[in-house]
């Protein structure tokens, strides 16, 4: 149990077009969603935590005008990117926890996105 | 803010040898727990084993086991027999146990992380 997908898992797009991330709780209802953003070989670094229904909670330094976070359902959050630019080329992750499941947090597989 | 070190960038052990991957962070709390996740080459992030910070015993998995040394805020992984299969970027993660309603209720805060490399 406990299963988050992602899709696409890899995505190329041109410089100022916008991309959508899909992330899925397969099994159990999220009641709060994390996406993070991962260069290779460092850290997740989180960028907004989002609850359903509700807008989402950005970490400072991240541009929610870019980055838009939509949590329509308990079971799929959106990370929209607007108008890349290759320095957004990175992996995103995002984790989905309930509080049923102890808050745990469950990650998807990622999905790497390439701008050129 | 709570943080987390990673002091390691890169380990290396054989094969069936043991190895053991320091953590250390930092926090004004007394309720929290403490994680250790694997993200292999494949880049899916995989739970290795988790602490909760009032329990004294040190938690075990298997072939993985930590030592949890509350009062010194240190948190170290050791991998006992070793697998080719245990190659992967290991991270150290905090998260607060404070209730709904706190900024930052159920995030994990994460290390910079340590490349495991297992030689045969």
């Amino acid at each position: 149990g406990a299963v988050v997908s992602q899709h696409p898992s890899w995505v190329i797009c041109k410089s100022g077009t916008s991309v959508k991330i899909e992330c899925r709780s397969l099994d159990f209802q999220a009641t709060t969603m994390f996406w993070y953003r991962q260069f290779p070989k460092q850290s997740l670094m989180l960028m907004a935590t989002s609850n359903e229904g509700s807008k989402a909670t950005y970490e400072q330094g991240v541009e929610k005008d870019k980055f838009l976070i939509n949590h329509a359902s308990l079971t799929l959050s959106t990370l929209t990117v607007t108008s890349a630019h290759p320095e957004d080329s990175s992996f995103y992750i995002c984790s989905a926890s309930f509080r049923g499941k102890g808050n745990e947090q469950y990650f998807g597989p990622g999905t790497r996105l390439t701008v050129t | 803010a709570q943080t987390v070190t990673q002091s390691q960038p890169e380990m290396s052990v054989q094969e069936a040898e043991t190895v053991t991957l320091s953590c250390t962070y930092d926090t004004s709390e007394s309720d929290y727990y403490l994680f250790w996740y694997k993200q292999p080459p494949s880049r899916q992030m995989i739970l290795v084993i988790r602490q909760e910070a009032y329990k004294q015993q040190n938690a075990t998995e298997n072939r993985f086991s930590v030592n949890f040394q509350k009062a010194a805020k240190s948190f170290s992984l050791k991998i006992s027999d070793s697998q080719l299969g245990d190659a992967a970027m290991y991270f150290c993660a905090y998260r607060s146990a404070l209730g709904a309603g706190g900024t930052s209720y159920g995030k994990l805060t994460f290390g910079q992380g340590t490349i495991l490399t297992v030689h045969p």
